[in-house]
């Protein structure tokens, strides 16, 4: 496993609220991403960061937002969520080999997220 | 157009049977190249990863790069119930910002 852990695993909310997604990882590594997979859509990539208080937009980033105050931990906000946002969320960071990055990612368990 | 294209399917075939599962894509300018598999509520894990064209063989499983095609394979040999499950390819590109770009997966069933 590649140390990555997302709370909370699953999370039924009503519209209008705030949702915070929590990753923390443990192997201390730059980059991490969120990503959201929905059927026939795949996955796709919400936001991501290089270093703590560096983050950019992905290609579906409207309505979220992220921040990362410490290497380890990813936080993704659903501002006011909505019920085009229920999906199942994904954390992930980027592979290493013999101590370099590579191009691989590998992805945390996931939240299944419910906006009713 | 997508940059990353994978037929759905789904694909189901009997145990021991050789799979083959593919992607197309559009960027000439992606040199990595994934094969993840999914199980039914768990995060995507990576199988294979390969660099520019060519095979790659890891037990059972072989991937194949033809870049000039844009066209890449994952077979699958003897195939077994455990691996039923989705398979996504994803892809990037050397520079910029790593990002990848997957397929939407390709659901696989092995029947017993």
């Amino acid at each position: 496993d590649a140390g990555i852990t997302q709370s909370p695993r699953h999370k039924v909310t009503e519209t209008g609220t705030p949702v915070t997604l929590r990753c923390h990882q443990t192997e201390n590594h730059r980059y991490m991403y969120w990503y959201r997979q929905d059927p026939g859509h795949g996955l796709r990539l919400i936001h991501y960061s290089y270093g703590v208080k560096d983050t950019d937009k992905g290609e579906v980033s409207d309505g979220y937002s992220v921040s990362r105050s410490k290497t380890e931990d990813f936080l993704l906000t659903l501002e006011s969520a909505t019920s085009s946002q229920t999906s199942v969320y994904f954390c992930a960071i980027r592979g290493t080999s013999g101590g370099h990055s590579t191009d691989t990612q590998y992805f945390g368990p996931g939240t299944r997220l419910t906006v009713l | 157009q997508k940059e990353v294209e994978q037929d759905p399917g789904p694909l189901s075939v009997p145990e021991g049977a050789i799979v083959s599962l593919n992607c197309t894509y559009s960027n000439s300018a992606f040199q990595y190249f994934m094969w993840y598999r999914q199980y039914s509520r768990k995060g995507p894990e990576l199988l294979m990863y390969t660099y520019s064209s060519g095979n790659k063989e890891d037990g059972r499983f072989t991937a194949q790069v033809d870049k000039s095609s844009k066209y890449i394979s994952l077979f699958i040999r003897d195939s077994q119930p455990s691996d039923s499950a989705t398979y996504l390819c994803a892809m990037s590109a050397p520079q910029g910002t790593y990002n990848l770009f997957f397929g939407t997966g390709t659901r696989l069933t092995v029947i017993p």
